[in-house]
């Protein structure tokens, strides 16, 4: 299946600060790529995706860069504020339609 | 416009009974996809369904599970003989044909004891 990889696992910053989590995908063949956000004790929920034709995109605080040639695609959070606060999974696609996701980062965002 | 619904939320089984998870996927989406997420860890691929068949059981252990996504009906993903190792959210997801976008559920909350 697809190995994905995502760093840090953890991660803390001041509010107001960026954030910024990556993830590294093998299948070369994977074209779209969500990121999902999971409060505590809630489901994942998309927050934003990207797809492989575009190398970047932008939805207010939040944005996605793809690098297909690395094959690796970042999330990242601008003005970070403790809402934000959550444990945040990229995924990619294997063979078009099965999901693996990576192992998580917990974000928290300090007041 | 009901999402990925998932019942029941919270479970709780002594150790050798069974338990049924189950799961109605976004209306109209054909493709299911099961999930287990152990506390503060990460979602793990369990299982991936089309209507009346499997098409990926690649991440679920091979005995005492098993998942079907029948013709009519919810998607069911059975543990026989629980152990408490096997507590954990279970979490179903669906998306459409084209594989876009995939929809979770609230979760299915299993407590062994």
């Amino acid at each position: 299946g697809e190995n994905v990889e995502q760093h840090p696992s953890t991660l803390s910053v001041q509010e107001g600060d960026s954030a910024v989590i990556k993830c590294t995908y093998s299948d070369s063949a994977s074209n779209y790529f969500p990121w999902y956000k999971q409060e505590l004790g809630k489901r994942p929920q998309l927050i934003i995706d990207i797809r492989s034709n575009v190398g970047e995109k932008k939805d207010q605080r939040i944005a996605v860069t793809l690098n297909k040639t690395a094959k690796h695609f970042s999330l990242h959070i601008t003005e970070t504020q403790p809402e934000d606060s959550a444990v945040y999974f990229c995924a990619a696609p294997y063979t078009g339609n099965q999901f693996y996701f990576g192992t998580g980062t917990s974000l928290t965002v300090i007041p | 416009n009901a999402g990925v619904m998932q019942n029941p939320r919270h479970l709780v089984r002594r150790r050798g009974q069974e338990a049924r998870l189950r799961c109605s996927p976004v209306k109209g989406h054909s493709h299911v996809y099961w999930y287990r997420q152990l506390p503060e860890e990460g979602l793990k691929f369990m299982v991936y369904l089309q209507k009346e068949n499997i098409i990926d059981e690649s991440g679920m252990p091979k005995e005492r599970f098993s998942a079907e996504f029948p013709k009519e009906g919810p998607s069911i993903l059975r543990i026989q003989q629980v152990v408490r190792g096997d507590s954990a959210a279970y979490f179903c997801a669906s998306t459409d044909s084209s594989g876009n976008t995939i929809y979770f559920g609230e979760g299915s909350w299993l407590t062994v004891v």
